[in-house]
């Protein structure tokens, strides 16, 4: 079946846009989550869905972070006002279960944000 | 603060040598530990999981982590890599939560 999956692959935005990024997790799974994966080390927790409710969003680096989960199935994370320090890959995972961290992630292929 | 700790970055080893990858995590009453891998222009993939009972866990190709409460250790062996080994490794950690910690990866060469 369908994997993850995450657009756009890569994204190029000049400092000050509002960038977009979607995932698509694995149909039936409640647990998503969101990371960011900086260059040259391992992905950071950023925020945890349960169906369509955010129950962490501690790792967020800044209010110009939001992510949402609407319908409990796609979840879009938005930057607004982007900065260079931005410049990460973005991972989505989804688990079956709500669990959550005892349970199987499986990773999206990541958005690859760069801020000029 | 709860931590993971990859003691090396790159890992060059030659084909059918054995590989360990080192991982220590900072001690907590309850942990879960996994290692996942990434091949190139992949995503993360689980490769092998502890959550309780026996401390040493396998993977299906090959690979196996133990375990370590005394050394608070959870590092990953292969007693005979191949050139398709070549990936980064991410050792990993959770706590029951919501969050998982991932380590700053092992990059593992393979060479012939």
């Amino acid at each position: 079946g369908a994997g993850v999956s995450q657009s756009p692959r890569y994204k190029v935005a000049k400092r000050g846009q509002d960038v977009a990024l979607r995932c698509d997790p694995i149909s039936g799974h409640v647990s998503l989550f969101w990371y960011q994966q900086a260059l040259g080390q391992g992905p950071e927790f950023l925020t945890y869905f349960q169906n369509e409710a955010q129950l962490d969003k501690s790792g967020l680096p800044s209010d110009r972070f939001f992510a949402e989960r609407p319908e409990g199935s796609v979840s879009t994370l938005k930057i607004q006002r982007t900065q260079q320090e931005d410049s990460a890959v973005y991972l989505c995972a989804s688990s079956l279960d709500r669990s959550s961290a005892t349970d199987t992630q499986y990773f999206g292929p990541g958005t690859r944000l760069t801020v000029l | 603060a709860q931590s993971v700790t990859q003691l090396d970055s790159q890992v060059p080893v030659f084909e059918e040598a054995p590989v360990e990858l080192r991982c220590n995590y900072s001690s907590s009453v309850s942990v879960y530990l996994f290692w996942y891998v990434q091949y190139p222009n992949q995503g993360l993939q689980l490769l092998l999981k502890y959550l309780s009972g026996s401390t040493l866990v396998e993977s299906i190709n090959g690979f196996e982590a133990e375990f370590n409460k005394s050394q608070t250790s959870f590092h990953l062996r292969k007693p005979s890599v191949h050139i398709s080994d070549t990936a980064e490794y991410f050792c990993a950690r959770g706590n029951g939560g919501f969050k998982t910690i991932f380590g700053a990866g092992t990059r593992l060469f393979v060479k012939a």
